[in-house]
């Protein structure tokens, strides 16, 4: 089982729409939570980070943690083509191992 | 705040030549920094993490000998893929590690190997 499953996609939505991409892990050690967003051929952008369970906000953007199901979520409201990218969640124990998800490929549609 | 640089942001050479790639944290030293490497459509493949002054950590299946990572300041990490073959395209994308435990990173090198 790997150590973090995010759903590949690809998610299509019309502009404007409500986004909600997701990432499961299955070791509750981890502490650090990460949401990356990638344009094609280009590096990653962190868009959030937060250690802890909740909500954290930022913009459009919501990102959300429950610890109790292993279960982290990113939110994008009023989506703009500007947003089709393909979006990665990253985790982290203490120290310098991360795990990346495999990215979910969003197209937002004018 | 938290840029990192990556030189060149693409290169073309012949098979059997060596490619240096050069990644720099802009506004922070970053004491440990990673290379990943990307193929279309996937997702990133941690090759190693290098800590300043001290040897790279490779992962698993990634050749030492072949790509040399260098990190000789608090703001530079290197990556030389050396006698580089066609397989050796790809995009190698650093990242470095930030106060606030994340990773900040670079806008990729996109290697072709004719």
């Amino acid at each position: 089982q790997k150590e973090v499953e995010q759903d590949p996609g690809p998610l299509s939505v019309p502009e404007g729409a409500i986004v909600s991409l997701n990432c499961t892990y299955s070791n509750s050690a981890f502490q650090y939570f990460m949401w990356y967003r990638q344009y094609s051929r280009k590096g990653p952008e962190l868009l959030m980070y937060t250690y802890s369970s909740g909500n954290k906000e930022d913009g459009r953007f919501t990102a959300q943690v429950d610890k109790s199901s292993k279960y982290i979520s990113l939110f994008i409201r009023d989506s703009q083509p500007s947003d089709s990218a393909t979006y990665l969640c990253a985790l982290r124990f203490t120290g310098n191992q991360f795990y990346f998800g495999t990215g979910t490929s969003l197209t937002v549609i004018p | 705040g938290a840029v990192v640089s990556q030189h060149p942001s693409w290169v073309i050479c012949k098979s059997g030549t060596s490619v240096k790639i050069e990644c720099r944290s802009l506004d922070f030293q970053a004491t440990t920094m990673f290379w990943y490497r990307q193929f279309p459509k996937q997702s990133l493949m941690l090759m190693a993490t290098s800590n300043e002054g001290s040897k790279a950590t490779y992962e698993q299946g990634v050749e030492k000998d072949k790509f040399l990572i260098n990190h000789a300041s608090l703001t530079l990490s290197t990556l030389t893929v050396t006698s580089a073959h066609p397989e050796d395209s790809s995009f190698y994308i650093c990242s470095a590690r930030g106060l606030e435990y994340t990773q900040y990173f670079g806008p990729g090198t996109r290697l072709t190997v004719l």
